[in-house]
Parts: structure tokens; C-alpha cells; sequence
């Protein structure tokens, strides 16, 4: 158990519409980040936060959202969703920014969200 | 930004030494090199990093090439439970840049 939890596990809908993935970071990590992984695929990056400010983005759609709240757990929202979008959305936490001169800022994956857009 | 180049998939009996190569040709001077697995159905975990000398954990060994344009991961004696898709990742500007990885077989 890595201390990072994500809900919900499993999610299924349809086109067009619009969902929330949430994460919880592990006690005292400042940073979350999410990831999307589609099928037999490495992860890609989408977007980190630290201490509720958003400080890297990678390769998110303009139709995702995210955001870190005052009590660090973060939303990833996918709006307008199709097919492709279909995929496992990961969410890690670190100690820091990874920024600091702390070089490798392991980072902790929670469980994952498995996404099917019908 | 270049990603790293690993095979595949690879086989390994069990119990036996597992050498896992990675290409990261275009790795900057001040990138280090971090290796994730992760197991089915599971998020990614951490295994090991370096920047230019080989390093060792309770987990594995990292062996970074003199010129750093590729490394390798060691495992000493692999198990069933070290069956995985092994990703080599480059950081740069601390962020994490993901390969494909590469699948490990362990045969019984």
C-alpha cells in the first residue's frame, strides 16, 4: 500500500460527458500528480501540483482539468469525454516539488482509476 | 524531449540474474536516470535511480554507462513476484519522461 488513494476504482460512461477523478496523497506530500496510461501503453503526464498551485503540465487535453485543494487531495475533471479518453488515470504524490535539490522526489502511485467511455 | 529505448519484453528463469538495458543517447549532462516497475494491476512503484555512478538497494542494482547513454537494471535473483513491466525513465526539469518499459518474463 503505497498511502495514495484514489476513487473511484472503476468508472463507466458515455460520450460527451463530463467526470471527476479524485486523489488523496500520502500524509505530508505536497505534490500530486496525474497520469493517464490507455491500454498496453507507458504513462503519460498530465499535470502536477504542489501545495495547491499548479506547477508542471504535460501532455493534458483542454478538456482536462485539474486542481489541488487546501487539504492537498486533487480532481482530475475529464469533460466532453470520448472513446479515446477510455484509459487507467493514475494519481502520485512526493515529499516536494521536485524542484528542490532533492533529485529524485520518489514519487508514490496510488491504485489507479480505470475509465471505459462508452 | 526524448524518451528511452528498451526492448520489449524479455525472459528470465527463476532465481537467476536479470539484466534489464535501457538507450537514453540524448540524455542531458544534469538528467538522471530512474527505473518504476509495475506489477498487473497495479500503479507504478519505485525502484532505483542514478546519475553517473552505478548504485545498489535492497531492490536492485543500477549500472550507468561511463559516455551515460545507456544503463542497465539489475536484478540478482529474480522471483515470480519480480514479474513486471520495467519502465527506464529520464527526468528532465524533475519531471518524470516515460518510456513504453519493457515486459519481464519470469519462467518457473
Amino acid at each position: 500500500d503505497s498511502g495514495v488513494t484514489q476513487t473511484p476504482k472503476h468508472l463507466i460512461t458515455a460520450t460527451g460527458q463530463r467526470v471527476t477523478l479524485r486523489c488523496s496523497p500520502r500524509s505530508g506530500d505536497l505534490s500530486v500528480y496525474w497520469y493517464q496510461q490507455s491500454l498496453d501503453q507507458g504513462l503519460q503526464f498530465l499535470i502536477q501540483y504542489y501545495n495547491g498551485e499548479e506547477r508542471a503540465k504535460g501532455n493534458i487535453l483542454e478538456r482536462f482539468s485539474a486542481q489541488q485543494f487546501p487539504d492537498l487531495h486533487s480532481e482530475l475533471n475529464l469533460s466532453s469525454l470520448e472513446l479515446g479518453d477510455s484509459a487507467l488515470y493514475f494519481c502520485a504524490s512526493s515529499v516536494d516539488s521536485g524542484t528542490s535539490g532533492r533529485r529524485n522526489n520518489e514519487q508514490f502511485f496510488g491504485p489507479g482509476t480505470r475509465l471505459t467511455v462508452l | 524531449d526524448a524518451k528511452t529505448t528498451q526492448p520489449n519484453s524479455m525472459e528470465s528463469n527463476e532465481e537467476e540474474p536479470v539484466h534489464l538495458p535501457c538507450n537514453h543517447s540524448t540524455i542531458s549532462g544534469t538528467d538522471y536516470i530512474h527505473w518504476y516497475r509495475q506489477l498487473p494491476s497495479q500503479g507504478p512503484e519505485y525502484v532505483i535511480h542514478g546519475l553517473t555512478s552505478n548504485v545498489n538497494n535492497r531492490m536492485a542494482s543500477l549500472a550507468i554507462a561511463e559516455d551515460r547513454k545507456s544503463s542497465t537494471l539489475i536484478l540478482h535473483r529474480a522471483t515470480l513476484r519480480d514479474a513486471a513491466v520495467y519502465y527506464c525513465i529520464r527526468s528532465s526539469n524533475y519531471q518524470l519522461i516515460w518510456g513504453a518499459g519493457t515486459k519481464l518474463i519470469i519462467k518457473p
